[in-house]
């Protein structure tokens, strides 16, 4: 399994209150993403990195922000917890730095944040 | 219009049976296609890729079709175990990684 891991897996929050969320890879691929999962949604991309320091807007990026400042970590945060925020959030990674291997993403095992 | 979209399902397979799937997307310029598996409460899993030429993984086999701009994915002697969420995934310019909502299968015996 790529190495990808997402701390916490489980927060629960009360409204107006800030949450960080981190993504963190071994496997230098330069491309990070942050999904958020709801019933009858599907995945929907929040933001998404394509570097260190650079990143873009995915189509749900109305109340986060996102920052990458090397390239093993990739951070969301909910700046004011609302309830409509309750989500299974998932990172995923592709392409080696390297430019080996191929183009596809792997998932982190997702974080579960209920916010109250 | 969603980027990409799927028959949410669900696609009710007898076990032994082939079930198909297509999955549209809107974006022209699309670069790459994948297949993505999730099991309830579990992160998604790559499938397979989907390449111009069409492309098999045992019993999975996926298409491209560029000119109607959909992929699709065909199961064929289905197993208990095959019974998932599907979704497929499609990667546009700027390596953008947009899903589409989920197929859901479920295979009974």
């Amino acid at each position: 399994d790529a190495g990808i891991t997402q701390s916490p897996r489980h927060k629960v929050t009360e409204t107006g209150t800030p949450v960080t969320l981190r993504c963190h890879q071994t496997e230098n691929h330069r491309y990070m993403y942050w999904y958020r999962q709801d019933p009858g949604h599907g995945l929907r991309l929040i933001h998404y990195s394509y570097g260190v320091k650079d990143t873009d807007k995915g189509e749900v990026s109305d109340g986060y922000s996102v920052s990458r400042s090397k390239t093993e970590d990739f951070l969301l945060t909910l700046e004011s917890a609302t309830s409509s925020q309750t989500s299974v959030y998932f990172c995923a990674i592709s392409e080696s730095v390297s430019g080996t291997g191929g183009t596809e993403a792997f998932f982190g095992q997702g974080t579960r944040l209920t916010v109250v | 219009r969603k980027e990409v979209e799927q028959d949410p399902g669900p696609f009710n397979v007898p076990e032994g049976a082939t079930v198909a799937f297509n999955c549209t997307y809107s974006n022209s310029a699309s670069q790459s296609f994948f297949w993505y598996r999730q099991d309830c409460r579990k992160e998604p899993k790559l499938l397979m890729s989907v390449y111009s030429s069409g492309n098999e993984d045992g019993r999975f086999t996926a298409q491209l079709n560029r000119a109607s701009q959909y992929i699709s994915l065909l199961i064929r002697d289905s197993k208990l175990s095959d019974s998932a969420t599907y979704l497929c995934a499609v990667k546009a310019a700027g390596n953008k990684l947009t899903f589409g909502g989920g197929t859901r299968v479920l295979v009974k015996p």
